[in-house]
């Protein structure tokens, strides 16, 4: 298991509602970056939070959004939903000054009906 | 556009012989690829990576090629286990940090005991 921890583990919610999730990075990590993986799918980038700023970004509309906290937590933001938005939600975490891989929390599991 | 794919949706094999699964990348400039595992409900877990500079790289009982000529990625795993079911992702990191991955569709591997 990694460090990485991620909430709630499950969440349905109804199109056009709002949604955050929430991903504690593993210690000594200050880089979060976050993936939409559909059903039966690879994980598809997101964002990235280093420093508080975004640090790069997907193929994704404005209406998913992000935080980084100076502890390096962070939150991911989706506003409007639309039942294509139901997804499993993972976070990773990592150093970014080294070159070492990032590591997966467990994922949230969203679903927009 | 450019992609990291897989040539196998689904691979099934005995317990205790060994496991290749295949995958395919597009973008020659691409320096380092990294294989998940993904067992269902969980976040994707670090296997292995290798680098550009690299054709082989060995872990335990999994042994990663790279042949950059025809743009090929192979996982290769000893003496499968039923613990080794799973769907297994390679992944192409692009960008100027180790974080922003792109990840293939995957492969699920079932084990038969």
């Amino acid at each position: 298991e990694t460090g990485v921890t991620q909430s709630p583990t499950h969440l349905i919610k109804t199109r056009g509602q709002q949604v955050t999730l929430r991903c504690s990075s593993q210690s000594g990590h200050n880089t979060v970056s976050w993936y939409q993986q559909a059903l039966g799918q690879g994980p598809q980038f997101i964002f990235q939070y280093y420093r508080e700023e975004e640090n790069g970004r997907g193929n994704f509309p404005p209406r998913f959004s992000g935080l980084q906290f100076p502890n390096y937590s962070s939150e991911l933001n989706v506003n409007a939903l639309e039942l294509d938005d139901s997804a499993l939600y993972l976070c990773a975490s990592s150093f970014r000054e080294s070159e070492e891989t990032q590591y997966f929390g467990p994922g949230t599991r969203l679903l927009v009906l | 556009g450019e992609s990291v794919g897989l040539h196998l949706p689904t691979l099934s094999v005995q317990e205790g012989d060994n496991s290749i699964i295949n995958c395919a990348y597009s973008n020659s400039a691409s320096d380092y690829f990294i294989w998940y595992k993904q067992e269902s409900g969980k976040g994707p877990q670090f296997i292995i990576d290798i680098r550009s500079n690299m054709d082989k790289r060995q872990g335990q009982r999994v042994t990663v090629l790279l042949n950059k000529t025809v743009k090929h990625l192979s996982l290769q795993i000893a003496a499968t286990q039923p613990g080794d079911s799973a769907v297994y992702f390679c992944a192409e990191n692009r960008g100027t940090s180790y974080d922003k991955v792109i990840f293939g569709p995957g492969t699920s591997l079932s084990v038969i005991p």
